[in-house]
């Protein structure tokens, strides 16, 4: 079975725009969240999508959103870029499948640098 | 709300010697655990988790945890070192049982070295 993907893998952005990345979940997988890793705040989680529903949401200000679509591929997108917004930004699938706690499952991370 | 507190944000070890990740947690529900490793340049793979059951967890590459709850503890070990252990490890809890999300909350991460 093919790994949770993510693209690009590296991205390079001036202040003021906005970005989308992308993210295919494990085929199966219905349940997708996002992470932002910073050498300064660690990993912190930014939201999660269920069967095209926003399940939950970090500690983020609105410029950030996601979508999920039928398909369970999720986006998510930046507007209005800063350069605190330079991070690797994972995301990780889990199949709610029923199990409690379900195995998130990570992709490689898109590395996004603002300047 | 859960926390989680690695203690030591790096550890250098010889080849062959004891590795031991300290890691803490805060949680108002019984919590489950997981540690996670990441190699330069890659996104997290789980090492091993904590649900219920027995205290001692046996994950990958020849590491185990101790889940124990007197001391709100869940330390990594391995008994002994490889090169390739070189990685960052972060510990994590989940609140899932708060909407039924799986959001990790993740300690601040544990960078390890192994020396020759």
């Amino acid at each position: 079975k093919a790994g949770v993907t993510q693209t690009p893998r590296y991205l390079i952005k001036t202040r003021g725009q906005q970005v989308t990345l992308s993210c295919s979940p494990i085929s199966g997988h219905r349940s997708v969240s996002w992470y932002q890793q910073t050498p300064g705040q660690g990993l912190q989680f930014l939201f999660e999508y269920f069967s095209e529903t926003q399940r939950n949401k970090g500690n983020f200000p609105g410029r950030f959103s996601g979508r999920q679509f039928s398909n369970s591929r999720s986006e998510m997108n930046v507007s209005t870029l800063e350069l605190g917004d330079s991070a690797l930004y994972l995301c990780a699938s889990s199949s709610e499948a029923g199990r409690v706690p379900d195995t998130q499952y990570f992709g490689p991370g898109t590395r996004l640098t603002v300047l | 709300a859960q926390s989680v507190t690695q203690l030591g944000s790096h550890v250098s070890v010889s080849e062959g010697a004891l590795v031991l990740l300290r890691c803490n947690y805060s949680s108002s529900v019984p919590p489950y655990l997981f540690w996670y490793v990441q190699y330069p340049n890659q996104g997290l793979q789980l090492l091993l988790k904590y649900t219920t059951g027995a205290t001692l967890v046996k994950g990958i590459n020849g590491f185990e945890a101790e889940f124990k709850k007197s001391e709100t503890s869940f330390h990594l070990t391995k008994p002994s070192a490889h090169m390739s252990d070189a990685a960052e490890y972060f510990c994590a809890v989940s609140d899932r049982r708060q909407g039924g999300s799986e959001k990790l909350v993740f300690g601040k991460g544990t960078k390890l070295t192994v020396n020759p």
